[in-house]
């Protein structure tokens, strides 16, 4: 089975551009985490959807940032617009719902805001 | 306040032998969850091993285990028979339902860098 898959796995934009990132999930998996990993504040926990629903977004950092599920294989990250404080890693995770514990984490968007 | 602390940013350990990783939390709620996740250098996040608050025995799998103490506030993890794949940071994390929105959050530690010589 394919894990999770995020595209891109690199992006380079400039200072006040919209950037969009996405995930996949596993398939058959009820939650979706977005995580965000820099080496001044570490790794937050940003949104997470149930069934496609937002459950928690007290992790987005602004209004800058959104993010959708539109249907169970699909999520994305938005900011718009972007600034270099931005600039990290950002990961995709989903679990079950029997097994939330056990996260599957994507292989992570590095993101550089010029 | 709710908080995961993680005191030792680098340890190293000799192939084959054990290696334990310190892991202190505060929480007052009483029901939490707790983590521990591994990042290699090529960056991807793999989940390890997970302890409930109120499970009765200490998690294992596999060669990890996590010596959870509750009355100390620690959930350190466990690395038996190192290994070289073992290098890796590792971080801590908390999982614990808000009274108010009870909707889980998730608190990470700043990670301990091992590394596993030959």
């Amino acid at each position: 089975d394919a894990g999770v898959i995020q595209s891109p796995r690199h992006e380079v934009t400039e200072m006040g551009q919209e950037v969009t990132l996405r995930c996949k999930p596993i398939s058959g998996h009820d939650y979706l985490f977005w995580y965000r990993q820099t080496m001044m504040r570490g790794l937050e926990l940003l949104i997470y959807f149930n069934n496609n629903v937002p459950i928690d977004d007290s992790g987005m950092p602004e209004d800058r940032f959104s993010a959708k599920m539109p249907n169970a294989s699909f999520s994305t990250l938005k900011i718009q617009p972007s600034e270099p404080r931005d600039s990290a890693v950002y990961f995709c995770a989903s679990s079950t719902q029997g097994n939330q514990e056990t996260q599957y984490f994507g292989p992570g968007t590095r993101l550089l805001v010029l | 306040a709710q908080k995961i602390t993680q005191t030792q940013p680098g340890m190293f350990v000799q192939e084959k032998e054990a290696v334990t990783l310190d892991c202190t939390y505060d929480t007052s709620d009483p029901s939490y969850g707790l983590f521990w996740y591994k990042q290699p250098s090529s960056g991807e996040m793999i989940f390890l091993i997970y302890q409930g608050s109120y499970d009765q025995q200490n998690a294992t799998e596999g060669r990890y285990s996590l010596n959870f103490q509750k009355a100390r506030k620690s959930a350190n993890l466990v690395i038996s028979a190192s290994q070289l794949g073992d290098s890796a940071m590792y971080f801590c994390a908390m999982r614990r339902r808000d009274t108010t929105s009870g909707t889980y959050k998730y608190i990470f530690g700043t990670g301990t860098r091992l590394k596993v010589l030959a």
